[in-house]
């Protein structure tokens, strides 16, 4: 069963530009949540979405956008790139209804660096 | 404002013996209590979780203790093995929701 998968790996960008991440979540899960990591700061929750619903959000600016497809499909937007945007994003996905405390099957992450 | 807290950014522990891994928190509205293990260039891992309702959990050698009016919980591994050497991260979420936060990590070393 293939895991979580998140397109591309490594992005370079330069400020100001915008950037889209991708993330395929395990075949069957319809949650999928988003989260910024960086050094000192641990992992920091973006959002979370179900049924193309985002239905929790975290504390980031309006700069940080994404959706959900019908085929659970994510992707994350982050408009007018900064250079502290850089961190390591990781995409999560569960089954819904499964409960809280079954945590999450993360994929390996987005590096994204702002120069 | 951390609401999720490892105290200890780095622990080194003898193959064999027992690991014990630490997490504060703030926010009495948390009603789920994860840990995650991290290994280098992946996505963490989910290891272990607790209600907020029960005081112990155990799965193999995994067992995570909270205590809530202390507002602490942590994770034994017993007996530690150099494979579990990796980044712990604590979780808890918030009541109703799938938004999580996590602490910023413990980095386990077991030495052979």
């Amino acid at each position: 069963k293939a895991g979580v998968t998140q397109t591309p790996r490594y992005l370079i960008k330069t400020r100001g530009q915008q950037v889209t991440l991708s993330c395929s979540p395990i075949s069957g899960h319809r949650s999928v949540s988003w989260y910024q990591q960086t050094p000192g700061q641990g992992l920091q929750f973006l959002f979370e979405y179900f049924s193309e619903t985002q239905r929790n959000k975290g504390n980031f600016p309006g700069r940080f956008s994404g959706r959900q497809f019908s085929n659970s499909r994510s992707e994350m937007n982050v408009s007018t790139l900064e250079l502290g945007d850089s961190a390591l994003y990781l995409c999560a996905s569960s089954l819904a209804g499964t409960g809280r405390g079954y945590g999450y099957t993360f994929g390996s992450g987005t590096r994204l660096t702002v120069v | 404002d951390q609401q999720v807290k490892q105290n200890s950014p780095s622990l080194s522990v003898q193959e064999g013996r027992i690991s014990i891994l630490n997490c504060d928190y703030t926010n009495s509205m948390f009603d789920y209590f994860l840990w995650y293990k991290k290994y280098p260039a992946e996505g963490p891992t989910f290891l272990i979780s607790i209600s907020s309702i029960k005081d112990k959990n155990e799965d193999g050698r995994f067992t995570v203790f909270l205590n809530k009016s202390a507002k602490h919980l942590s994770l034994h591994i017993v007996p530690s093995q150099p494979g579990d050497s990796a980044v712990y991260f604590c979780a808890a979420s918030v009541a109703g929701t799938y938004k999580y936060i996590f602490g910023t990590g413990t980095r386990l070393k077991v030495l052979a």
